[in-house]
C-alpha cells in the first residue's frame, strides 16, 4: 500500500459546526503533515507530527486542532471556522522526520465554510 | 528575495515541443530539491528528486546549478497530459514551495 488516503473528499460546514478530517497511511512513515491550499497558491504547512508527537505548529488558529491517534492516522478537528478557511486540506507523510525528505500527499479534502 | 522563485507562466506550448522551467532558491546551503506536479483540483505528486547535479527520467530532466542557485526542469516531446502546475520545492527542515509554473500543452 503506497498511498495516503483522506476522508471525506468534500465537506460543507457552517461556522458553528464541529467536523473532523481524517488521514491514513500504511507505509510505516514516521512523519505526517497537514497543509492548507488556496486556489492558485502552493500548499501552506499547518502542522507536523513526528513519531506521533506534534513537532511543528505554524501558528495555526486554535479553531484547527490536530490529533495523531497512532502512527498510521492523523485527524484535523474543525470548530467555529470562518468562510476564509475554505480551502483544500492536504495530508502528507514522509518516511523520515528531518523535514528534508520527499513527502507523499493524499488527495485532499475540499472544505467549504458557509 | 523569496526563498524559492518560479516564473508562474502560463507556458502555452504545442504538442511535441520542448519546454524548460527555471526555479531559483535563496539558501546556498540547500542540498536537495524536488519537482512536484499538481493537476487542477488534485494533490501534488512527486515528479523528480534532485540530489546532485541533475536527474533524468524519460522525457523529464532536472538540472541543478549550485553556483547560480537555480534548478531547471526540461520536458521534451510535450504531451497533452503534461498540462499541469509544476512546483519547485526546496526542503529546509520543512518543504519550501515555489509559487508553481503552469504549463498548458495544446494540440
Amino acid at each position: 500500500d503506497t498511498e495516503v488516503t483522506q476522508t471525506p473528499k468534500h465537506l460543507v460546514m457552517g461556522m458553528t459546526n464541529k467536523k473532523s478530517l481524517k488521514c491514513e497511511q500504511h507505509m510505516g512513515h514516521r512523519a505526517m503533515y497537514w497543509y492548507k491550499q488556496k486556489a492558485k497558491k502552493p500548499p501552506e504547512l499547518m502542522f507536523v507530527y513526528s513519531y506521533e508527537k506534534l513537532s511543528i505548529n505554524e501558528s495555526v488558529p486554535s479553531r484547527f486542532s490536530p490529533e495523531c491517534p497512532n502512527s498510521s492516522l492523523l485527524n484535523l478537528h474543525l470548530h467555529a471556522l470562518q468562510p476564509e478557511d475554505s480551502a483544500l486540506y492536504l495530508c502528507a507523510s514522509s518516511p523520515w522526520t528531518s523535514g528534508n525528505n520527499e513527502q507523499f500527499f493524499g488527495p485532499g479534502t475540499r472544505l467549504t465554510v458557509l | 528575495r523569496k526563498e524559492v522563485e518560479q516564473d508562474p507562466g502560463p507556458f502555452n506550448v504545442p504538442e511535441g515541443a520542448t519546454v524548460a522551467f527555471n526555479c531559483t532558491y535563496s539558501n546556498s546551503a540547500s542540498q536537495s530539491f524536488f519537482w512536484y506536479r499538481q493537476d487542477c483540483r488534485k494533490e501534488p505528486k512527486l515528479l523528480m528528486s534532485v540530489y546532485s547535479s541533475g536527474n533524468e527520467d524519460g522525457r523529464f530532466t532536472a538540472q541543478l546549478n549550485r553556483a547560480s542557485q537555480y534548478i531547471s526542469l526540461l520536458i521534451r516531446d510535450s504531451k497533452l497530459s503534461d498540462s499541469a502546475t509544476y512546483l519547485c520545492v526546496v526542503p529546509e527542515g520543512k518543504l519550501i514551495f515555489g509559487q508553481g509554473t503552469t504549463l498548458q500543452v495544446k494540440p
